[in-house]
């Protein structure tokens, strides 16, 4: 099993550009997860799936938007990327079977916005 | 207060040694925290669970003071490899919600 696999591993854009981060899981969990981790400020959640077909909002969602796409995959995009957003960016997954459980990372992507 | 409050650090330790980290928190009535491990530029990874009657892994001890708030992570004979950030992970008060993450302590160890 891969377990969270995350697409791209790196991305530069300029500001105003927009792109999606593609995010999948093949332990067939209910819930993923999307944080961003910044020098000094920790995980930060933006967005949230507790199971297919419901998105919710973390701690930071401006300027992301989220699609669950299927169980598997959970995507963010970034719609006008700005220079505050360069990050690097965490997709997680848990079962979420309806009490806090582990989260399983993916390996990351390093976004830099000029 | 903040939710979830570690010592940043880095604690510098020589291999061999023993080192406890300890984290408070707040808002949070869970019958279980976590500690996380993050090496550089990777992703974090789950070390270890802590429940209220503690916890031991190997060279790991993770208890929970629930009266004054705090988990704390012990690590006897430190290795090199055990050089990291340890990230603790706080559950929400009550029923499903997400968990918040402390910014985390770094531990270096040298040879």
């Amino acid at each position: 099993n891969a377990g969270v696999t995350q697409t791209p591993k790196f991305q530069v854009l300029k500001t105003g550009q927009s792109m999606t981060l593609q995010c999948a899981q093949d332990m067939n969990h209910n819930s993923m997860y999307w944080y961003r981790q910044d020098p000094g400020m920790g995980l930060r959640l933006i967005y949230y799936s507790a199971s297919e077909g419901t998105t919710d909002k973390g701690e930071v969602p401006n300027g992301y938007n989220v699609s669950r796409l299927n169980k598997r995959e959970f995507s963010l995009r970034l719609e006008s990327a700005a220079p505050s957003q360069t990050s690097v960016y965490f997709c997680a997954s848990s079962e979420g079977v309806g009490s806090p459980d582990t989260q399983y990372f993916g390996p990351g992507t390093r976004l830099t916005v000029l | 207060r903040k939710e979830v409050e570690q010592d940043p650090g880095p604690f510098n330790v020589p291999e061999g040694a023993t080192v406890a980290f300890n984290c408070t928190y707040s808002n949070s009535a869970s019958q279980s925290f976590f500690w996380y491990r993050q090496d550089c530029r990777k992703e974090p990874k789950l070390l270890m669970s802590v429940y209220s009657s503690g916890n031991e892994d190997g060279r790991f001890t993770a208890q929970l003071n629930r009266a004054s708030q705090y988990i704390s992570l012990l690590i006897r004979d430190s290795k090199l490899s055990d050089s990291a950030t340890y990230l603790c992970v706080v559950p929400p008060n009550s029923g499903y919600s997400t968990l918040t993450f402390g910014k985390g302590t770094m531990l270096l160890v040298s040879p």
